[in-house]
């Protein structure tokens, strides 16, 4: 079956732009998670959902970033007024805590590049 | 705290040999979860195993063999007669509770290199 897909794959935008991240989990998966790698770095965490509902929202930086995930599937991370220490490539995983308790699988990721 | 340590920043070896990838972990739970995956130059992390705290037998899977020791709290990860194909990041990660949920901590990542 199809894993989790990411788009675009690539992004490359200006000091101040904002964007949007798209997720497309495993199918029928109920748990979604966003992390930020950044080069030499091992993916850190974000934000994770449950269904609809953001269940730890911890690692969010900051107010700039947030995300959505409006129909329990596919979920958007979106980034107001980039700044260039947002550069990173971004995460997205899926699980199915019913089924297979803690194994989250990864999509490709996104490049975000802010000039 | 909870924290994932990889020490081995780099790795290199020459096709055949064996090769350890240490992992030490932190954590004050008393449940938890190890997990570890390969990032190879595509950038796709891969999942390669999961043990849970309760578990401390040793796993084999082809070449591959995990070594989780609770007294050290280390979870090290073995590749027997490594390929050119073995040569990716590999990363350790921690997910702390009972919970079927929540987020993992990842270590900084081990760069092998596998030379033909």
């Amino acid at each position: 079956g199809a894993g989790v897909s990411q788009t675009p794959s690539n992004k490359v935008t200006e000091k101040g732009k904002y964007v949007e991240l798209r997720c497309d989990p495993i199918s029928g998966h109920t748990a979604l998670y966003w992390y930020r790698q950044s080069l030499g770095q091992g993916p850190e965490f974000l934000i994770y959902f449950q269904g609809t509902g953001a269940a730890d929202d911890s690692g969010l930086p900051n107010d700039r970033f947030f995300a959505v995930r409006p129909e329990g599937s596919v979920s958007t991370l979106k980034i107001q007024r980039t700044e260039r220490g947002d550069s990173a490539v971004y995460l997205c995983a899926s699980s199915l805590p019913e089924r297979s308790p803690d194994t989250q699988y990864f999509g490709p990721g996104t490049r975000l590049t802010v000039l | 705290a909870q924290k994932v340590t990889q020490a081995q920043t780099e790795i290199s070896v020459v096709e055949k040999e064996d090769v350890t990838l240490d992992c030490v972990y932190e954590t004050r739970d008393t449940t938890y979860y190890l997990f570890w995956y390969k990032q190879p130059p595509s950038g796709e992390l891969v999942f390669l195993i999961r043990r849970n705290s309760f578990d401390e037998q040793n796993e084999i899977s082809g070449r591959y063999s995990w070594n989780f020791q609770k007294s050290t709290s280390s979870f090290n990860f073995t590749i027997t007669a490594s390929q050119v194909v073995d040569s990716a990041v590999y990363f350790c990660a921690l997910k702390p509770g009972g919970s079927t949920l929540g987020r993992l901590y990842f270590g900084r990542g081990t760069q092998l290199t596998v030379w033909p």
